[in-house]
Parts: structure tokens; sequence; C-alpha cells
């Protein structure tokens, strides 16, 4: 199966600085990527769906400016947390969507393995 | 509001037994995927039914869409500690834009995720 790659597989960082995440689609070309919140033992809430060349698109209460989210290669999506504060501790997982199969199959999207952020 | 509603949201059960876990809307989906997530990790895609009325298996796993695309299953039949985690339904939007290479796009709904024990 296709095979998305996330780094850091967590962080811990300082209240008040950034943090980037990664998100890599290894062997098929993604034009739209998705960020996804999750809290323990919790489902995925999704943040943004990001297009590759053009701005992402915020869900409702996502405050874009602290999340940004730069889409620039059809390989690399990446999530920059800024100023982080703890109560932006959380999973963020990225999922890509295989734009050749996702054609084909009319379904496919495929999960990185998250990155566990922990402000303090 | 949660658009697909999942149950029961937490198993608990000895090896060897049955089960079954429900996904529901109001709402029709395009397409119904079933993941499974282990703890720090992402989601793994199982399954995608796409037909109304569709079923799928998968060793001891059994996936049905329902006739009208509105709800699905997931039945485990003789369940071992390994099929221990957690369970996500999420069911794709029918989408109305196109990304920049011509497919549909149509954002997943997950489930709040059922989440599973299996004992020995």
């Amino acid at each position: 199966g296709a095979v998305v790659s996330q780094h850091p597989s967590w962080v811990i960082c300082k209240s008040g600085t950034s943090v980037k995440i990664e998100c890599r689609s290894l062997d098929f070309q993604a034009t739209t990527m998705f960020w996804y919140r999750q809290f323990p033992k919790q489902s995925l809430m999704l943040m943004a769906t990001s297009n590759e060349g053009s701005k992402a698109t915020y869900e409702q209460g996502v405050e874009k400016d602290k999340f940004l989210i730069n889409h620039a290669s059809l390989t690399l999506s990446t999530l920059t947390v800024t100023s982080a504060h703890p109560e932006d501790s959380s999973f963020y997982i990225c999922s890509a969507r295989d734009s050749q199969r996702f054609r084909q199959a009319g379904t496919e999207a495929f999960f990185g393995q998250g990155t566990r952020l922990t402000v303090v | 509001t949660q658009l697909l509603e999942q149950s029961p949201q937490f198993l608990s059960i000895q090896e060897g037994e049955n089960l079954t876990v429900y996904c529901n809307s109001s709402s029709v989906f395009s397409s119904l995927q079933w993941y499974r997530q282990e703890p720090g990790e992402g989601p793994v895609l199982l399954v995608t039914v796409v037909t109304g009325g569709e079923v799928k298996k998968l060793k001891r796993l059994t996936f049905q869409f329902g006739d009208a695309r509105k709800d699905s299953s997931l039945h485990i039949t003789a369940a071992q500690p390994g099929d221990t985690g957690l369970y996500l339904c999420a069911g794709r939007g029918v989408g109305s834009t196109l990304d920049s290479r011509g497919s549909t796009l149509g954002r997943l709904y997950f489930g709040r995720g059922t989440q599973l024990t299996v004992w020995p």
C-alpha cells in the first residue's frame, strides 16, 4: 500500500515556541493532504485540507494564523504550530490522497504515523 | 453534531467471542472506510466499501455497507487479543469540487471510534 511518512514522531517544546510537522507521500503524488488532531481515546478531528499550490481550507474553529499549512510540492505538506501553548498538546495526524488511485478507486487516503506534540 | 454515530464506544470481550461494531448516519456517503489504530500510531486502512449492500470479508472480519449507503457494520468472528485496538469508521462525503488533477473532493467524516479490548 501507499506510504505516508510523518516527522517527527514526537516533539516536546517550550510554551511560546513554534513547531513544524512534515507529512510526505513517499511513493505517490498527493494533490490533497489532510491534517487531523486527535485527543486521547477520541476520534480524529479534521483541522484543514491542504491543496498543492493553493491555500489550505480550514475547518470552523481552527485558527489559520496559529496552524500554518504549506503544501509546496506534490509530496510534502507541513503544519507549523505557532506560539504553541500547553493546550495545543495533542496527537497530530496527516493523511494524503493518492490522486491517481483515488480517481480509479474513488476512495483512498493513507495516514501518517502521527506526531505527539507536548508543550511544556 | 456527530455526522457518523459509531457504537459501542467501548467493548471488552473474551478471546473467542464474536462482536459487531455499528456506524450509522442520516447522510449518504460515496464510500465508507474502516480503520484500525494502535496507540501512538496513525490509522491503518482495513477496507473500503463503495456499493450499497456490499459485503467484504477480511479473514475473520466482515464489513457491510448499507443498501442506502448511510450505515455500515464490522463483525469480528472469534476475536483474538491481537484484534485489540481502536476501530474507526469514516464516511466519505459526496464531493462537489475538483482538485488540480480533476479528482472530486469529498472529505472524510470520522465516527467517534470503538475501543476494543480482547482478553486472553
